[in-house]
């Protein structure tokens, strides 16, 4: 059975604080995503990354992914309010075209 | 303006009776599909269509119909609803089949209970 996990499930942290969440995955990948969803609303993308050692950098949010470790991780530096949001990632294996998410990070960033 | 359409927002309803979730998307995109969102178990997908005529199932799919009859539509149906598909229902699509490359479009979901 393919596996998406993320760590951590929750997570409170200060404004101007750094912080990461992990993405770990159980299948081979090339193809891993990050989505933001906001309370009560739909996902929007984040980031997309298609191969080993990719990073993507986007305001406050970078996202990497190591595809030998199965990993992938979402650094926030200098957390701000606007942050607060819950955070997914999903995972394609290579030899389909089915979406496989994580079970989300909720984030919530304190004055 | 480009979006994916999810009808209706919320809905109620009762075990048995049969039901539908619509989907449609102004971007022309080949890719659609289904997912439902649970506390504590993220999104999983029910269905997916790389293209018109072309459905595949997801993880969940039992208790779920799904069809692409045009490109832009791809509807959800619950034949026979019962409680445990309360949930949380997405629509999404991308605009190429390979989808490498290619982010999600999600709709603005549907919020289903089934007493």
């Amino acid at each position: 059975e393919l596996k998406v996990e993320q760590n951590p499930l929750f997570l409170s942290m200060q404004e101007g604080k750094n912080y990461t969440i992990y993405c770990n995955y159980s299948t081979t990948s090339d193809r891993l995503y990050w989505y933001r969803q906001d309370p009560g609303k739909s996902l929007e993308s984040l980031f997309v990354l298609l191969s080993n050692g990719a990073v993507k950098q986007e305001g406050r949010l970078m996202a990497s992914l190591d595809t030998k470790a199965r990993l992938s991780t979402l650094h926030i530096t200098a957390a701000v309010h606007d942050l607060s949001a819950t955070y997914f990632c999903a995972v394609v294996p290579n030899t389909g075209n089915q979406f496989y998410f994580g079970t989300g990070t909720s984030l919530t960033v304190i004055p | 303006e480009a979006q994916v359409t999810q009808n209706p927002r919320y809905l109620i309803t009762v075990t048995g009776k049969k039901l539908t979730v619509t989907c449609s998307q102004n971007m022309n995109h080949e890719y659609m599909s289904w997912y439902r969102q649970d506390p504590g178990l993220g999104l999983r997908q029910i269905y997916y269509s790389m293209n018109v005529e072309v459905t595949d199932k997801g993880d969940v799919p039992e208790g779920y119909k799904v069809s692409r009859k045009e490109k832009r539509n791809f509807p959800l149906i619950l034949e026979s609803p019962s409680p445990n598909q309360t949930s949380l229902y997405f629509c999404a699509s991308s605009l190429r089949a390979s989808i490498v490359n290619e982010k999600l479009f999600f709709g603005s979901g549907t919020q289903l209970s089934v007493l």
